[in-house]
């Protein structure tokens, strides 16, 4: 395994339409995590799980949003109902927590457009 | 008001030049992380730096973490076309109160080189 893999790289879709995104993290990594990044900021930390379990959700988080990681291995985020202001880059990332455990890695983002 | 302060928000030098950016924060973290992302990519880690006065070299590259673990900088030297690009400081482990869990980022510095 060569890093953290995200699906699609693109995604337009219209305003209320419901989008769902893949991450697949570096293999032996037992964290896995979701970020938000728009123009001109860093990236917004969304949620993040360790194996199957989400251990904590921010407040960007809405109640559209929802994000499972069901055999703790790969992880969809899905946002319903979508509304303009959630074009943005999606990014995902993975960590092993053991040895230097804040060091994450990132894919290379999914970019939603919301026309 | 955005935890870890990047600047110069923009810098345009030529190659060959030598230059510094920096992150500040008032909070005390416990690692602190640099990333250098392109245009539709997701951040690739750099280093990371978790004692006090800390330095560490990357060939062309020297990062520092601050005594107080408060404030960090990336210094290159003789700049390259290829360092273009946007560069991110991240923390965590503060005293914010924040998680354990997840990356505060900076807007980040985006640097250009110019042949």
């Amino acid at each position: 395994d060569t890093g953290v893999s995200q699906n699609p790289r693109h995604k337009i879709t219209k305003r209320g339409q419901n989008v769902t995104f893949r991450c697949d993290p570096i293999s032996e990594h037992n964290r896995l995590y979701w970020y938000r990044q728009t123009l001109g900021q860093g990236p917004e930390f969304l949620t993040y799980f360790q194996n199957e379990a989400q251990l904590e959700k921010s407040r960007l988080l809405s109640d559209r949003f929802s994000a499972e990681r069901p055999k703790g291995s790969f992880s969809t985020l899905e946002i319903q109902r979508t509304e303009q202001g959630d074009s943005a880059m999606y990014l995902c990332a993975s960590s092993f927590r053991g040895t230097v455990s804040y060091e994450q890695y990132f894919g290379p983002g999914t970019r939603l457009t919301v026309t | 008001t955005q935890l870890l302060e990047q600047s110069p928000q923009f810098l345009s030098i030529q190659e060959g030049e030598n230059l510094t950016v920096y992150c500040n924060s008032s909070s005390v973290f416990s690692s602190l992380q640099w990333y250098r992302q392109e245009p539709g990519e997701g951040p690739v880690l750099l280093v990371t730096v978790v004692t006090g006065g800390e330095v560490k070299k990357l060939k062309r590259l020297t990062f520092q973490f601050g005594d107080a673990r408060k404030d960090s900088s990336l210094h290159i030297t003789a700049a390259q076309p290829g360092d273009t690009g946007l560069y991110l400081c991240a923390a965590t482990g503060g005293n914010y109160g924040g998680s354990q869990g997840n990356l505060i980022f900076g807007k980040g510095t985006k640097l250009s080189v110019k042949p």
